[in-house]
C-alpha cells in the first residue's frame, strides 16, 4: 500500500527566507505521481506542483520546488522566499490508481 | 470560470439522522472524487466516480455511506443513521482524465458535519 509521512507537524519561517518541508514515501509501484497540496485557513485545498517518478527533472513552479530523491524516496517541498500568505497546511500525496494518498500535513507559519 | 463548489458549508445534525452533502464540480470534469478531512488528519479517500458510475468506493466506511452520480455532474454524499465519529470536513474533488497526464484534483471549499 502507499504511504506518506510528514515528519514536521510544524514550522517557522521568517518572512523572505526559504523553507523546506519533508516528505517521503513508500510504494512498491515503479510508476507513480507526487503532489504537493496548500490549505490555508479558509479549507480549500489548493495544488501547487507535482512529480512524476520517471521525471528527469525536479519540478519548479514559481517560488515552489520539489527536491525528488528517488533512491531515498522524499519529495520535499522548497518554498522560497516566503512571503506572510504562505502560512497554511501544507500535505504531500501519492497517486494511488486515480485517488490521493495524503500525509499528515506540515503547519508552515511565516513570521514578519 | 467557477470552481468546485459544496453545499451546505456547514451541517450541524443530531445523531441518528440522515444527511445529504452535495459537490458541484468543474464543468467537463468526468472524475469526482469525495474525501473526509478529520481534525488534524489529511484528506482521506472515499469514493470516485467516472462518470455516472462508482469507480472505486473502497474508502467508504460503512454501508451508512453511499454516494450518487445520477447525470454524470453532481453527486451526493449521503450519511445515514449518522454517529459522532461522522464529524470532519467533507471535501469533493473533480479532475479531466486525460491519459499520460498527472490529471490535478481540484478542491471545493468543503462541507463541515458536525454530529451532536
Amino acid at each position: 500500500a502507499q504511504k506518506i509521512t510528514q515528519t514536521q507537524p510544524g514550522m517557522f519561517v521568517q518572512e523572505k527566507e526559504a523553507v523546506t518541508l519533508d516528505c517521503t514515501y513508500d510504494t512498491s509501484d515503479p510508476s507513480y505521481g507526487l503532489f504537493w497540496y496548500k490549505q490555508p485557513s479558509s479549507g480549500e485545498m489548493i495544488f501547487l506542483i507535482y512529480q512524476g517518478s520517471y521525471d528527469q527533472q525536479n519540478a519548479t513552479e514559481g517560488r515552489y520546488s520539489l527536491n525528488f530523491q528517488k533512491a531515498r524516496k522524499s519529495a520535499n517541498l522548497v518554498i522560497s522566499a516566503s512571503q506572510l500568505g504562505d502560512s497554511a497546511m501544507y500535505f504531500c500525496a501519492i497517486k494511488d490508481t486515480d485517488k490521493l494518498i495524503f500525509g499528515t500535513g506540515t503547519r508552515l507559519q511565516v513570521f514578519p | 470560470g467557477a470552481g468546485v463548489s459544496q453545499t451546505p458549508s456547514n451541517k450541524v445534525t443530531e445523531k441518528g439522522k440522515y444527511v445529504e452533502l452535495r459537490c458541484d464540480p468543474i464543468s467537463g470534469h468526468t472524475a469526482l472524487y469525495w474525501y473526509r478531512q478529520s481534525l488534524g488528519q489529511g484528506p482521506e479517500f472515499l469514493i470516485y466516480f467516472q462518470g455516472t458510475g462508482a469507480a472505486d468506493d473502497s474508502g467508504l466506511p460503512n454501508d451508512r455511506f453511499f454516494a450518487v452520480r445520477p447525470e454524470g455532474s453532481v453527486s451526493t454524499l449521503k450519511i445515514q443513521r449518522t454517529e459522532r465519529g461522522d464529524s470532519a470536513v467533507y471535501l469533493c474533488a473533480s479532475s479531466l482524465i486525460i491519459t499520460d497526464s498527472y490529471n490535478e484534483q481540484f478542491f471545493g471549499p468543503g462541507t463541515r458535519l458536525t454530529v451532536l
